[in-house]
């Protein structure tokens, strides 16, 4: 019964540094999403996917890239990363129009980039 | 340009008395309206949504309102309980994507 998990939880990179967050659900949801969340800020999404082999830009998708290539997991990249990008990422998935089913969201991963 | 905005960025309510969390929107186009509950360390959970077609949904001890016209939605929580206690969220859902609102922090007080 996991749900939706994202790994790591926490990281510290460098400035320029790259890395990738795995998300993975297993609730057989077609849509996938990545948000981030700043302080005094609601959830922004960077990234979506509306099934296997589908990626699609959301609010603010300069400096990651993602990957789905198995229905059940959602790549995020950052090729170089920057001090702008610290944040909360959080990964979550759907059944359907999010309007009507809602999302299930992981716990999230703390990023720091110094 | 903040197209869902939580203005009260915190509320305190007694045990056992009616919380009230508003949310207003810009955008006339918005689907659906959604209130999401976090925790610290956890992801949002979803707590109850609304049609754009409809005024009220009500699920337990939490009901939403949506008045078109105003471009304002509510959740009323009744009875509070101090596990309410959690930052709430209003998202409004068009064309794959959830607009969110900045949250506002309940806190129920015994």
């Amino acid at each position: 019964n996991a749900g939706v998990t994202q790994t790591p939880k926490f990281r510290v990179l460098k400035t320029g540094q790259s890395m990738t967050l795995l998300c993975a659900q297993d609730m057989n949801h077609e849509y996938m999403y990545w948000y981030r969340q700043d302080p005094g800020m609601g959830l922004r999404l960077i990234h979506y996917s509306v099934g296997e082999g589908t990626t699609a830009k959301g609010e603010v998708p300069d400096g990651y890239n993602v990957s789905r290539l198995k229905k059940q997991n959602f790549l995020l990249g950052l090729e170089s990363a920057a001090p702008s990008q610290t944040s909360v990422y959080f990964c979550a998935s759907s059944y359907g129009a999010a309007g009507m089913y809602g999302y299930t969201f992981g716990s999230g991963t703390r990023l720091t980039v110094v | 340009d903040q197209q869902v905005k939580q203005n009260s960025p915190s509320l305190s309510v007694q045990e056992g008395r009616i919380s009230i969390l508003n949310c207003d929107y810009t955008n006339s186009m918005f689907d659906y309206f959604l209130w999401y509950k976090k925790y610290p360390a956890e992801g949002p959970t979803f707590l109850i949504s609304i049609s754009s077609i409809k005024d009220k949904n009500e699920d337990g001890r939490f009901t939403v309102f949506l008045n078109k016209s105003a471009k304002h939605l509510s959740l009323h929580i009744v009875p509070s309980q101090p596990g309410d206690s959690a930052v709430y969220f209003c998202a409004a859902y068009s064309n794959y994507q959830l607009i969110w609102g900045a949250g506002t922090k309940l806190i129920i007080k015994p």
